[in-house]
This record gives C-alpha cells, structure tokens and sequence, in this order.
C-alpha cells in the first residue's frame, strides 16, 4: 500500500517565479492538507482540501494556492516567490473526519 | 490561537537512559493529541495518538496520557536506542469551528540524540 507521495523532492526557484509542487494521498483517503516547514521549525498549516475545495486555512498570504483533483491528489502553487519562502513543504493526508494525518516525505524549495 | 510548548532542546542521552520530553498545549475545545518524529531528511512519521482525556497513546515503548487538567502530554520513554535519534513533535489537531474536521498545530520540535 503506498503511502503519500509527493514531487519533486527538491526544486530551485528564482525570487519572483512561481512554483508547483504535487501530492498524492494515501489509497482510501479523500483529504490533504498542506504545511510549510521553515528550517528548525515545527511545520505551519497551509491549507486543507477535501472534494476538490478549499476547507480551511492558515495564515499564508494569496501567494499561496492550491487545488484538488477529482482523483483526490492535491497541488500546491506559489507565486512570486520571496526567499522567505525556502521550506521543506509537506503534504498529509487522511479520510475525511480521520483524526490522523499521515505525511508524505515532503518537497524541500529553495529560493534564490 | 493554538499553541504548542516544548522541552527546550536538543536532549543528549545515553542508550538505555529514560526519556521524557514535555509538552503543553494551548487549545480551543478537548483537541486530538499527536506525537510524530521526524528522522533525518524525511517527513512526519506518526508516533502515538490519544483522543480524549486520560487516554494513554503507545507505540513503540514510547508512551504519553492525555492530561487535560494541566493541557500537557508529555512523551516518555524507559530505555532509549540509538536508533530513536531524531526530532520528536508534539501537535494538538483542532476543529476548524463548528465542523468535524481539523488542522494541527505544531511545536518548535525536539532534538533526541542517542549516543552508544
């Protein structure tokens, strides 16, 4: 049974381009959530989707956007981006109404 | 809004020492409770959960209790490895209001290491 996974693992962008990164949930689940994880930190929710809508949010500015496919796999987009936004980015997923989130192995970006 | 205190790291500890690493949280409602551990250039890997209050999450020889008088839960260990080297999360899952469905919120993370 595979578990999240998530493309690319690593990606170099210039400030002020745009990025996507993509997701695929664990078999069975319908709801991803995105995080951002700074270096040292702890990750910050992104935001959540669950049948292809926007569920809930964080605190990210409209840089930050994303969609949901009807086979439940989930991209991330980023423009303009800002050095600041050089992360690890994690993708979780889990059933809907599921406590538990299970993570994918995560994107690291890096901005220059 | 939610927030998530940890033990201020990194810890250092020898095989077979006991491991305790605390946590309180500051939440909206009874949240779910999570501790999850993050090896070296991987993401989040789910160690224990507990679900409401008194409930005591294991997994691996790690424990922690949901104590919701003090909003803590703390992660303990009696004998750690070398192989348990790495940093351990502690995050409440909170309900977005009024629905089933919810986000977590993360601590600044631990570091555990091990030595032989």
């Amino acid at each position: 049974d595979a578990g999240v996974t998530q493309s690319p693992t690593h990606l170099i962008k210039t400030r002020g381009q745009q990025v996507t990164l993509r997701c695929s949930p664990k078999s069975g689940h319908d709801t991803v959530s995105w995080y951002q994880q700074a270096l040292g930190q702890g990750p910050q929710f992104i935001f959540q989707y669950y049948e292809e809508e926007e569920r809930q949010r964080g605190n990210f500015p409209d840089r930050f956007s994303g969609h949901q496919f009807p086979n439940y796999s989930s991209e991330l987009n980023v423009n303009a981006l800002l050095l600041g936004d050089s992360a690890l980015y994690l993708c979780a997923s889990s059933a809907n109404l599921d406590m538990v989130q299970y993570f994918g192995p995560g994107t690291r970006l890096t901005v220059t | 809004g939610d927030s998530v205190t940890q033990m201020e790291g990194p810890v250092t500890l020898s095989e077979e020492a006991f491991l305790t690493i605390n946590c309180t949280y500051t939440a909206t409602g009874y949240p779910s409770l999570f501790w999850y551990v993050q090896y070296p250039g991987e993401g989040l890997q789910l160690l224990l959960k507990a679900t409401k209050a008194d409930d005591k999450g294991s997994n691996k020889g790690f424990e922690a209790t949901y104590r919701k008088e003090t909003t803590s839960f703390h992660l303990e260990k009696g004998s750690v490895q070398v192989s348990d080297s790495a940093v351990y999360f502690c995050a409440p899952l909170t309900l977005a209001g009024g629905t089933s469905y919810g986000k977590l919120t993360f601590g600044q993370g631990t570091i555990l290491t091990v030595h032989p």
